[in-house]
């Protein structure tokens, strides 16, 4: 069936650190990759999103490129920011599908 | 305009009760799914609603039954709640069809 695994955190990074959250997909056909933030407290915010391979998502700093050869959606920013600090989720939904398939989830801390 | 919006914020209920949550959805979108985010883990998806009907259900027992009204709102019931009930619940909404979905704050649900 189709899954998501994404690295265990909890990921901790110093201000203006490069960060990098992996994700690697199993999945029928070519589905939609999206990366989603949990903020403390707060639903889930759509932060980037890839629909074919080799597309890439970006928003708010963060980059994620569709591999389809490595069945990979690694999440990547330049510089965090305290900000940042959050969960992270990567997650998929077949071509046509309904639902939506999450990874466990990656919490980031990010000091000043 | 109004994102997503779900009540009520958190609820606290006895083993073998009975819940109702309920969500309106971003104004524009028809379709809303139903997810539960146990702790530490990413949201799992219980069923999907459009035009009134169950489109899609995820892996779980009937104690989970929805609804949706004409104006597009939802209710998610569980019957005979269980401890292993007590979880984040999420609602997103999305404009038909295999659109990104809009997640709202969620409910938290503690059984005891």
């Amino acid at each position: 069936g189709n899954s998501v695994t994404q690295m265990e955190g909890p990921v901790t990074l110093s201000e203006e650190a490069f960060l990098t959250i992996n994700c690697t997909y199993t999945a029928t056909g070519y589905p939609s990759l999206f990366w989603y933030v949990q903020y403390p407290g707060e639903g889930l915010q759509l932060l980037l999103k890839a629909t074919k391979a080799d597309d890439k998502g970006s928003n708010k700093g963060f980059e994620a490129t569709y591999r389809k050869e490595t069945t990979s959606f690694h999440l990547e920013k330049g510089s965090v920011q305290v900000s940042d600090s959050a969960v992270y989720f990567c997650a998929l939904r077949n071509t046509g599908g309904f639902k939506t398939i999450f990874g466990a989830g990656t919490r980031l801390f990010v000091k000043a | 305009d109004a994102g997503v919006t779900q009540s009520p914020t958190h609820l606290i209920k006895t083993r073998g009760q009975q819940v109702t949550l309920r969500c309106s959805p971003k104004s524009g979108h028809d379709t809303v799914s139903w997810y539960q985010q146990a702790l530490g883990q990413g949201p799992q998806f219980i069923f999907q609603y459009y035009e009134e009907e169950e489109r899609q259900r995820g892996n779980f027992p009937d104690r989970f039954s929805g609804h949706q009204f004409p104006n597009y709102s939802s209710e998610l019931n569980v019957n005979a709640l269980l401890l292993g009930d007590s979880a984040l619940y999420l609602c997103a909404s999305s404009p038909g069809g295999p659109f990104e979905q809009y997640f709202g704050p969620g409910t938290r649900l503690t059984v005891t």
